[in-house]
């Protein structure tokens, strides 16, 4: 069966520092790859997405950057972290099947940026 | 570009019925989703319907579309305190681009 690693599952950084969250999806090849953000009272936002190694889609321009260097491991990283950077990061990837698109989420990674 | 609306709240009684709405601009999408987001973790697919169907039950959560107005809705029935969440309504168009979610409604169930 398929699972979705997320890790850390909270992180606390200063302003300024660097970031790395990573994902890994295992049971499953040449998956969707997404991280999201939730931030309070704005819904979940997408800020990358890759349908495949080294290819990477960013949705809105801002602070963080993303890349694929396997097939199953999504990284989402910073240079320097700004306050507004705060929030749930979620990823995910999809399934096409019968019946449509499913979309698996990782248990998430609360970043505080201070 | 798409976009998903619903409504950020809703407080019910245990036992009632929730009914959660959505509403939709693009005529093209191909299915529609709901996700739930217990507190702390991430989304759950809880059901979709393909736009070709009106109706779709399964066991207590019904979900019906209107495609002419662009209207989806998750109905709950018998709502438990375990239902207290964050309800999410996506779609998705026929294209292989990402699925557009709404912001969530809050279900709040008061025992």
């Amino acid at each position: 069966s398929q699972t979705i690693h997320q890790w850390p599952a909270t992180l606390v950084q200063p302003v300024g520092s660097p970031l790395s969250l990573e994902c890994t999806v295992e049971g499953t090849s040449n998956p969707n790859l997404y991280w999201y953000r939730q931030a309070a009272g704005r819904g979940l936002q997408l800020l990358f997405y890759s349908v495949g190694i080294g290819q990477i889609s960013s949705e809105v321009p801002q602070n963080l950057s993303a890349s694929r260097p396997q097939d199953r491991q999504f990284i989402l990283s910073s240079k320097k972290l700004l306050l507004s950077d705060s929030g749930f990061y979620l990823c995910a990837w999809n399934l096409m099947a019968a019946g449509g698109e499913k979309l698996f989420f990782g248990s998430g990674t609360q970043l505080s940026v201070l | 570009g798409e976009d998903v609306e619903q409504s950020l709240f809703l407080s019910v009684r245990e036992g009632d019925s929730s009914v959660i709405n959505c509403t939709y601009t693009d005529s093209s999408s191909t299915y529609l989703y709901w996700y739930k987001q217990e507190p702390g973790a991430g989304l759950q697919l809880l059901t979709y319907i393909f736009s070709n169907m009106d109706m779709k039950q399964d066991q207590r959560l019904t979900v019906l579309l209107n495609k002419k107005d662009k209207h989806l809705s998750l109905r709950i029935a018998d709502t438990q305190t375990g239902d207290s969440a964050i309800y999410f309504c996506a779609e998705r168009d026929p294209g292989n681009t990402p699925l557009v979610f709404g912001k969530g409604t809050r279900l709040s169930v008061i025992a």
